[in-house]
């Protein structure tokens, strides 16, 4: 089944706290991307990957890190997590080279940050 | 930039009455349009998409044509069910350095009442 898989699905961490969320997709798909969700704003993206070893920023970016060693994974990395981080996470992946191709969402990371 | 804007919410309807979720889009280029579903505690998904000018998108009885003169892509359905009740995404796609960048609206949240 194709699908994209994020882990946890749920997480409580405290201010400053080093954490991982990760992110694997089984479509071979080039292309990944994070999004983080809150009220009123929609989907705005984080970081996205076009393929292994090459990332760049999305539109909100700050305070966060990725990284793409294979082409299935693509961790999201807080490296000092503040409450202003408190959101609704999603990992999507899609094939390179087309901008009517569907896009594949993991069920989401509800991360709360105290 | 691109930019999408959706009616606001929350919505609610009874069983059977008629749905539209307006949708308008700002892009320089010639985007792909979508929409997405939300069901809770799940991933977005899509429901429907079109690429062009006058394409109609469709799919589970819901319906959205692509409307270049006056920018817009609204979903319609005839008769909503209980089952619909969920949070819709209206999205653009547009190649960006050769990648498919989604540009979401805030969403709309559906309630649908027996």
């Amino acid at each position: 089944e194709a699908q994209v898989t994020q882990n946890p699905r749920y997480l409580i961490t405290v201010t400053g706290k080093k954490l991982t969320v990760t992110c694997s997709q089984n479509m071979n798909h080039e292309y990944m991307s994070w999004y983080r969700q809150d009220p009123g704003l929609g989907l705005r993206q984080i970081y996205y990957s076009m393929n292994v070893e090459v990332t760049d920023k999305g539109d909100v970016p700050e305070g966060y890190k990725v990284s793409r060693k294979e082409k299935r994974n693509f961790p999201l990395i807080l490296e000092s997590p503040s409450p202003n981080q408190t959101s609704l996470y999603f990992c999507a992946s899609s094939p390179l080279g087309q901008s009517n191709t569907e896009a594949f969402f993991g069920q989401g990371t509800r991360l709360t940050v105290v | 930039g691109d930019s999408v804007t959706q009616m606001e919410g929350p919505v609610t309807l009874s069983e059977e009455a008629f749905l539209t979720i307006n949708c308008t889009y700002t892009a320089t280029g010639y985007p792909s349009l979508f929409w997405y579903v939300q069901y809770p505690g799940e991933g977005l998904q899509l429901l429907l998409k079109a690429t062009k000018a006058d394409d109609k998108g469709s799919n589970k009885g819901f319906e959205a044509t692509y409307r270049k003169e006056t920018t817009s892509f609204h979903l319609e359905k005839g008769s909503v069910q209980v089952s619909d009740s969920a949070v819709y995404f209206c999205a653009l796609s547009d190649r960006y350095q050769g990648a498919q960048k989604l540009v979401f609206g805030q969403g709309t949240r559906l309630t649908i009442n027996p």
